[in-house]
């Protein structure tokens, strides 16, 4: 069974900031990808960053980047220059090849300070 | 290119009804999947359909059931509706490549009193 834990519930950063999010996830595939999923109060979710597992280098888009580190399973989200814009929900999800179905944590509720 | 909808944006109903959700898929994605949102979680995965078959289905009793049509759209039912099913529904579209990325709609709130 594939799970992903997000640790964070709740976090806040000031305007212009650095804040990072945290994932650890489980699978016992070798071929999976992993997505960091945006909610805004708005509701519709909004695909952030995407990273192959059999891919090193850490994915980057923009402002957001990501650590994938395979051995310890873990997936943290970066976000550089925080803007007021960035607040909301932030859901880690898992998936592996040859299903496309998406297995998600509970979700870090991120708020942005002006 | 047309982003995935979902109507009714609102839906209030009394347990024991039954329910009928509607997906429009991006267009030219072929695969649509839904998942269930309980507030302050994160989605659970209710079943996938691809080229109108049922392609995968999370841990949900059989009262939840779908449809995808020619044109790939599609519903979600749900009978003899339980309070619990309250929660947001999400369609999400995709095209099946190597990318597995998933394109989500708003959402559908249903309150079950």
């Amino acid at each position: 069974a594939q799970t992903v834990t997000q640790s964070q519930p709740e976090m806040s950063v000031q305007e212009a900031e650095t804040v990072t999010l945290s994932c650890t996830y489980d699978t016992s595939e070798n071929n999976y990808y992993l997505f960091w999923y945006k909610q805004p109060p708005s509701r519709q979710m909004i695909l952030v960053i995407r990273q192959e597992a059999y891919k090193q280098q850490n994915a980057t888009e923009n402002r957001f980047s990501v650590n994938f580190q395979k051995a310890a399973k873990s997936f943290s989200l970066k976000i550089s220059d925080s803007q007021l814009g960035d607040t909301a929900m932030y859901f880690c999800a898992l998936t592996q090849g040859g299903s496309e179905k998406l297995v998600f944590g509970k979700g870090t509720k991120l708020t942005v300070n002006p | 290119e047309t982003g995935v909808t979902q109507s009714p944006t609102h839906l209030i109903k009394t347990r024991g009804q039954q329910v009928t959700l509607r997906c429009s898929s991006q267009s030219g994605h072929n695969t649509v999947s839904w998942y269930q949102q309980a507030l302050g979680q994160g989605p659970q995965f209710i079943f996938q359909y691809y080229r109108e078959e049922e392609n995968g289905r999370g841990n949900f009793p059989p009262r939840f059931s779908g449809l995808q049509f020619p044109n790939y759209s599609s519903e979600l039912n749900v009978n003899a509706l339980e309070l619990d099913d309250s929660a947001l529904y999400l369609c999400a579209s995709s095209l099946r490549t190597d990318s597995y990325e998933q394109y989500f709609g708003p959402g559908t709130r249903l309150t079950v009193t």
